[in-house]
């Protein structure tokens, strides 16, 4: 049972352009959402996160959406650039579940075309 | 600061055989964490930890074991290693904190993975 979905496997966008990556969830016990990067070889590294009192969180180019009644996030890159190709896991965590255990998506790669 | 390492980067097991990979974090962090990754499945949590000398089981514990004797160190064990566990496996470690009345995961600081084939 796939409790957090990235229904989209890959994602191509031109640079300067809008990249958009999509994430939904089915437990309803998550209450913090994570988007980690990760490149070729290396570990994933973390991006940017949202509580679920919020329905926004904005860190430069990178800004994360929550829409609660959906079970629906998405990450939005303005303006993408080549350096952003990598695959993008969203993950989810839930205080009714042990502490600090995450659930992950199966990933999107981004390729941003120069 | 060399943040969250893990050893080896490779390793080639026959069926049977067995194996521990290490995991070292140098930021004082409480809580590791034994992941693994495969082709269109994101990453699954095999083992964690939410201090020294504690451990538990996450969504895909069997055929693997962990010890967490020092805080800085999580290994995880492979006691007779199967083909099905020929995976990328990555440790993280994060220090938790209460916010707003309720435990939120703190960011969870990733190593750079070990590449495990089992033939």
């Amino acid at each position: 049972d796939q409790q957090v979905k990235q229904n989209s496997p890959s994602l191509s966008v031109q640079e300067g352009r809008i990249s958009i990556l999509n994430c939904d969830y089915t437990n309803s016990m998550f209450d913090y959402f994570l988007w980690y990067k990760k490149y070729p070889a290396e570990g994933p590294t973390f991006l940017i996160s949202i509580s679920s009192i919020k329905d926004k969180n904005e860190d430069g180019r990178f800004t994360v959406f929550l829409n609660k009644s959906a079970k629906h996030l998405s990450l939005h890159i303005v303006p993408s650039q080549p350096g952003d190709s990598a695959v993008y896991f969203c993950a989810a965590s839930g205080s009714g579940t042990s502490y600090g255990k995450l659930t992950f998506g199966q990933g999107t790669i981004l390729t941003v075309h120069p | 600061n060399a943040g969250v390492t893990q050893t080896p980067k490779f390793r080639v097991l026959k069926t049977g055989q067995s194996m521990t990979l290490l995991c070292a974090q140098d930021m004082n962090h409480e809580y590791m964490y034994w992941y693994r990754q495969d082709p269109g499945m994101g990453l699954r949590l095999i083992h964690y930890s939410v201090g020294e000398g504690t451990t538990a089981k996450g969504e895909v514990p069997d055929g693997y074991n962990v010890s967490r004797l020092k805080k800085q160190n999580f290994l995880l064990g492979l006691e007779s290693a199967a083909p099905s566990q020929t995976s990328v496996y990555f440790c993280a470690s994060s220090y938790n904190k209460v916010t707003s009345g309720s435990f939120s995961t703190d960011t969870q600081y990733f190593g750079p993975g070990t590449r495990l084939t089992v033939l």
